[in-house]
């Protein structure tokens, strides 16, 4: 089936770091690719649709600065958090599609960011 | 805009018995997507289920299988012959079929599924 890679799986650091969070399909071309994020015990909060070769459409609330996305091929798209601070702490979760309108998003394992 | 509601937030069930998580959700399109998806503890998403809206048919998936009601805008899961493993929560999701997939999620708060052995 298909598989979607999440790089890293957690991450420590201190505040005012950014932190850079890599989502691969690694078995199809994904021609869009979604960033989401998850607070305890809530559901999943769409961050940003982002597709290959265009800027990424962001949610309202979603600080386009502090979250820069990139999807520069078919098979990758990068999630940064720019001078990351305590409350940026959460989980974040990739997802990806392929081209159809019956292909279902196939979700990366997510990445648990800790700021300090 | 498009509205998914899962009423419980909490489930329980005996292994080996069979347990209906639901979901509703609110359009006015006609062509869409409904899916299950299944969280555990360990957070990665796992598809369990999807459904078409244009088929009749309800969805199965082993022991996975929907209720799809389109006009009365349901969509269900039961979980038969439950088992330690489906312990998880589970998250209703709804996409609009109108661009070819790219068209974002929209779930639901959760059910969070507890099973007792």
């Amino acid at each position: 089936g298909a598989v979607v890679s999440q790089h890293p799986s957690r991450v420590i650091c201190k505040s005012g770091t950014s932190v850079k969070i890599e989502c691969r399909s690694l078995d199809f071309q994904a021609t869009t690719m979604f960033w989401y994020r998850q607070f305890p015990k809530q559901s999943l909060m769409l961050m940003a649709t982002s597709n290959e070769g265009s800027k990424a459409t962001y949610e309202q609330g979603v600080e386009k600065d502090k979250f820069l996305i990139n999807h520069a091929s078919l098979t990758l798209s990068t999630l940064t958090v720019t001078s990351a601070h305590p409350e940026d702490s959460s989980f974040y979760i990739c997802s990806a599609v392929g081209w159809g309108g019956n292909q279902p998003q196939h979700f990366g394992d997510g990445t648990r960011l800790s700021i300090l | 805009a498009q509205t998914v509601t899962q009423s419980q937030p909490e489930m329980s069930v005996q292994e080996a018995e069979t347990v209906t998580l639901s979901c509703t959700y609110d359009t006015s399109e006609s062509d869409y997507y409904l899916f299950w998806y299944k969280q555990p503890p360990s957070r990665q998403m796992i598809l369990v289920i999807r459904q078409e809206a244009y088929k009749q048919q309800n969805a199965t998936e082993n022991r996975f299988s929907v209720n799809f009601q389109k006009a009365a805008k349901s969509f269900s899961l039961k979980i038969s012959d439950s088992q330690l493993g489906d312990a998880a929560m589970y998250f209703c999701a709804y996409r609009s079929g109108n661009q070819g997939g790219s068209e974002k999620l929209v779930f639901g708060k959760g059910t969070k599924l507890t099973v007792n052995p």
